[in-house]
């Protein structure tokens, strides 16, 4: 089954503590990013990957990191998380970058306290 | 940087009548414009899209209108049933910001019995 999976699907954690939400897409695209849901804000791009060790900012990057050492996964890490960064998070991906449909993954709902 | 607004944030229609969400954009340049539906606690999954070379497309109960000269595209909802019970985003991009996708804040739509 074509799919984009996301983990963890929930996460609770601490300021400051180090934490990686993983994504991985089995439909051999080249292109994958990840979002942010906010309400009353829409989704709003944290970064994007056009292909392997190809990464760039989105519209809202500060205080993430993205890698794309292969090309079905790209891992968002939060180095120093704070609870502004609590929120709704998406990995999506796309056979023709974000011209085409974008895939999403089911979300990660992060708090941090 | 293109701006993507997005009207009403909230509509309520009775089944079976029809439903229009407005999306306007600021920049002229922009020439690709997908609608996506989120059910609740669900991710966002692409309806229908449209490029700026046509000026209407139609899928089944679902339609999408252009106006290039206003800049603004609009969703139609037709013979709305309860499952059309959402949240739509609309988004805008163009060619040369590598197709950066600017979303519009969402309009929940309720489908009252």
């Amino acid at each position: 089954e074509a799919q984009v999976t996301q983990n963890p699907r929930y996460l609770i954690t601490v300021t400051g503590k180090k934490l990686t939400v993983t994504c991985s897409q089995n439909m051999n695209h080249e292109y994958m990013s990840w979002y942010r849901q906010d309400p009353g804000l829409g989704l709003r791009q944290i970064y994007y990957s056009m292909n392997v060790e190809v990464t760039d900012k989105g519209d809202v990057p500060e205080g993430y990191k993205v890698s794309r050492k292969e090309k079905r996964n790209f891992p968002l890490i939060l180095e120093s998380p704070s609870p502004n960064q609590t929120s709704l998070y998406f990995c999506a991906s796309s056979s023709g970058g974000r011209a085409y449909e974008q895939y999403f993954g089911p979300g990660t709902r992060l708090t941090v306290t | 940087g293109e701006n993507v607004e997005q009207h009403p944030s909230t509509l309520s229609v009775q089944e079976g009548d029809s439903a229009v969400i407005k999306c306007t954009y600021s920049d002229s340049a922009s020439n690709y414009f997908p609608w996506y539906k989120q059910e609740l606690g669900k991710r966002p999954q692409l309806i229908i899209d449209i490029r700026s070379n046509v000026g209407e497309k139609k899928d089944q109960r679902i339609a999408v209108t252009l106006n290039k000269t206003a800049k603004h595209f609009s969703l139609h909802i037709t013979e709305t049933q309860p499952e059309d019970s959402a949240v739509y985003f609309c988004a805008a991009s163009r060619w040369d910001s590598n197709y950066q996708l600017i979303w519009g804040a969402g309009t929940k739509l309720i489908i009252k019995p």
